[in-house]
């Protein structure tokens, strides 16, 4: 069974600083997605950034980037230029592409708090 | 707008109650499921369906159902054999289960009195 793990459970950064949150995770599988979502107080799941695996290039979004190291197993967010707004819950997910077809695996997540 | 909406925002349930949970998307997704999440933890799997009439139990499937009438619709029942139901609940759809990335409804706040 895949897992994965967000070995930060908080985060602080200043406003228009970078931070980076880590995640890693664990497969035998050799293609999949992985998936950061932010939820804010309202607790609505955003999506902010996707990367196949099968893909070289990491995903970027604006101000929020991937390091994705396959052989790894890591998959980190950089957001630069941080804002107020970025403060809330940051969730790592990987989904399998070939079994489990409806399965994403969650993190346990990352608090961020971005101070003014 | 297209979206998924959930309803009610908070619920109250009795102990020995069943409640059920609805979800709701216009967004012509094939696939949809039910997640659960407690404080301070990450997203669990309750159910998950890929088609109309179908659906698979997922991690934490044991006092909850689900059905698939219609493809918009994909209401969940926190059944009286569920043993600690509190909890946020959180509904998702994506165009296809296998390759497409899920999007989330905002919630459902459940509190067993």
């Amino acid at each position: 069974a895949q897992t994965v793990t967000q070995s930060q459970p908080e985060m602080s950064v200043q406003e228009a600083e970078t931070v980076t949150l880590s995640c890693t995770y664990d497969t035998s599988e050799s293609d999949y997605y992985l998936f950061w979502y932010k939820q804010p107080p309202s607790r609505q799941m955003i999506l902010v950034i996707r990367q196949e695996a099968y893909k070289q290039q990491n995903a970027t979004e604006n101000r929020f980037s991937v390091n994705f190291q396959k052989a790894a197993k890591s998959f980190s967010l950089k957001i630069s230029d941080s804002q107020l707004g970025d403060a809330a819950m940051y969730f790592c997910a990987y989904r399998s592409y070939n079994t489990n077809a409806g399965k994403s695996t969650f993190g346990d997540g990352t608090t961020l708090t971005v101070k003014p | 707008d297209g979206g998924i909406t959930q309803s009610p925002k908070y619920l109250f349930r009795k102990e020995g109650q069943n409640v059920t949970l609805s979800c709701e998307q216009n967004l012509n997704h094939d696939a949809m499921y039910w997640y659960r999440q407690d404080p301070g933890q990450g997203l669990r799997l309750i159910y998950y369906s890929q088609i109309v009439n179908d659906f698979q139990k997922g991690d934490i499937a044991e006092g909850y159902s689900v059905s698939r009438e219609k493809k918009e619709s994909f209401p969940l029942t926190v059944t009286s054999a569920q043993k600690n139901p509190t909890a946020f609940y959180l509904c998702a759809s994506s165009i296809l289960a296998r390759t497409d990335t899920q999007y989330f409804g905002p919630g459902t706040r459940l509190t067993v009195l």
